[in-house]
């Protein structure tokens, strides 16, 4: 019963580091999401996909990239990190629009990145 | 413009009191979803309830129930008799159904029940 998984749980970077995050699925689900969750402001979606080898833009995508090359993984990546990217990272997954209860989003437990 | 708003910020209650989550959302979509999560403090994201635009009808759950007023753009999430365990950060969301699934949140409500 795994569910979504998200590695790293914790990650301190000093400004300009990389790193990446790792969502993996293993419900089979078409879609995919990264959101940033900051006090007072909710969950913003960063970047999704909508299937093995495509990703869009969401709400907040600026310094981030994503892949999804498998269809059960989904990476974000921060290629020079900024302490306005310090933030709890939440991936998400879903199945495609449409059928009852189909497009009902399951959430990892979230990463929280700090970056110096 | 398509927003959902949580106007409570924050709601403090003794244990065994009823207590009202609002939720206020604007689309101009007919084919809508709207949804309610909870974020214990432990800060995982729990799925509670799906409502799709064409079904009005209110829902129990135990101690949960929902109201959803098209008229009003409303769904709001009422806890019966509240106890220690429910204290968490709730969010209201709401997807379309051509936008990919992305989900709008909105700022959540923190509530924190007292013994």
């Amino acid at each position: 019963n795994a569910g979504v998984t998200q590695t790293p749980k914790f990650r301190v970077l000093k400004t300009g580091q990389s790193m990446t995050l790792l969502c993996a699925q293993d419900m089979n689900h078409e879609y995919m999401y990264w959101y940033r969750q900051d006090p007072g402001m909710g969950l913003r979606l960063i970047h999704y996909s909508v299937g093995e080898g495509t990703t869009a833009k969401g709400e907040v995508p600026d310094g981030y990239n994503v892949s999804r090359l498998k269809k059960q993984n989904f990476l974000l990546g921060l290629e020079s990190a900024a302490p306005s990217q310090t933030s709890v990272y939440f991936c998400a997954s879903s199945y495609s629009i449409g059928g009852k209860g189909k497009n009902i989003q399951y959430f990892g437990a979230g990463t929280r990145l700090s970056v110096l | 413009a398509q927003k959902v708003t949580q106007a409570q910020t924050e709601i403090s209650v003794v244990e065994k009191e009823d207590v009202t989550l609002d939720c206020v959302y604007e689309t101009r979509d007919t084919t809508y979803y709207l949804f309610w999560y909870k974020q214990p403090p432990s800060g995982e994201l729990v799925f509670l309830i799906r409502r799709n635009s064409f079904d009005e009808q209110n829902e129990i759950s135990g101690r949960y129930s929902w109201n959803f007023q098209k008229s009003t753009s409303s769904f709001n999430f009422t806890i019966t008799a509240s106890q220690v365990v429910d204290s968490a950060v709730y969010f209201c969301a709401l997807t379309f159904g051509n936008q990919g699934g992305k989900l709008i949140f909105g700022q959540g409500t923190e509530l924190s029940v007292k013994p």
